[in-house]
């Protein structure tokens, strides 16, 4: 099956930095990339996601790349603030990453 | 248009009992899928439910069941608790089947079940 692995777990940035969270998966065939969003009390709800036919997709502060020769992708947050704080995951197929903990600091 | 509900949010049982939890799709939707997430860890796939049938199965025993009725709302219930099924349970629908695919799934808030 999918095996996904997604890095860091935790990551602390200063309001208006950028952050990075990467991604990477075993399945080549595998061909749609979702990005999910979770708050405290909610379920994840999806951001932004790609499909294997493009390199990049950009949705206002937020994008997604993804490299398939190597099996991996990222999510990045511009200009964070500190509504951009919450846990988020990555999905492959019906896999889901283990989460990052992304805490922005004002 | 209401998103996808579930009931109850909270739910306290003890080892050996038995627990149904329920779910009502988004408008619209026609697959089930159930995740169970325990604390700090990503959703993990327990089944998914398409025309009242489960189509795919992710690594859970089979004390985990589940049921899709004619309106779409789907059940899932778990026998023979054990202090290890602690968890919050997600269900998310979809148009169609997903994974692998473009069909979305919308997330409901979850069910938090706690085995004592």
């Amino acid at each position: 099956g999918e095996n996904v692995e997604q890095h860091p777990s935790t990551l602390s940035v200063q309001e208006g930095d950028s952050a990075v969270i990467k991604c990477t998966y075993s399945d080549s065939a595998s061909n749609y990339f979702p990005w999910y969003k979770q708050e405290l009390g909610k379920g994840p709800q999806l951001i932004i996601d790609i499909r294997s036919n493009v390199g990049e997709k950009k949705d206002q502060r937020i994008a997604v790349t993804l490299n398939k020769t190597a099996k991996h992708f990222s999510l990045h947050i511009t200009e964070t603030q500190p509504e951009d704080s919450a846990v988020y995951f990555c999905a492959v197929k019906l896999v889901f990453g283990a989460g990052t903990i992304l805490r922005v600091k004002s | 248009d209401a998103g996808v509900t579930q009931s109850p949010t909270h739910l306290i049982k003890t080892r050996g009992q038995q627990v149904t939890l329920r779910c009502s799709p988004k408008s619209g939707h026609d697959t089930v899928s159930w995740y169970q997430q325990a604390l700090g860890q990503g959703p993990q796939f327990i089944f998914q439910y398409y025309e009242e049938e489960e189509r795919q199965r992710g690594n859970f025993p089979d004390r985990f069941s589940g049921h899709q009725f004619p309106n779409y709302s789907s059940e899932l219930n778990v026998n023979a608790l054990l202090l290890g099924d602690s968890a919050l349970y997600l269900c998310a629908s979809s148009f169609g089947l997903a994974g692998g695919n473009k069909n979305i799934q919308y997330f409901g808030a979850g069910t938090r079940l706690s085995v004592l």
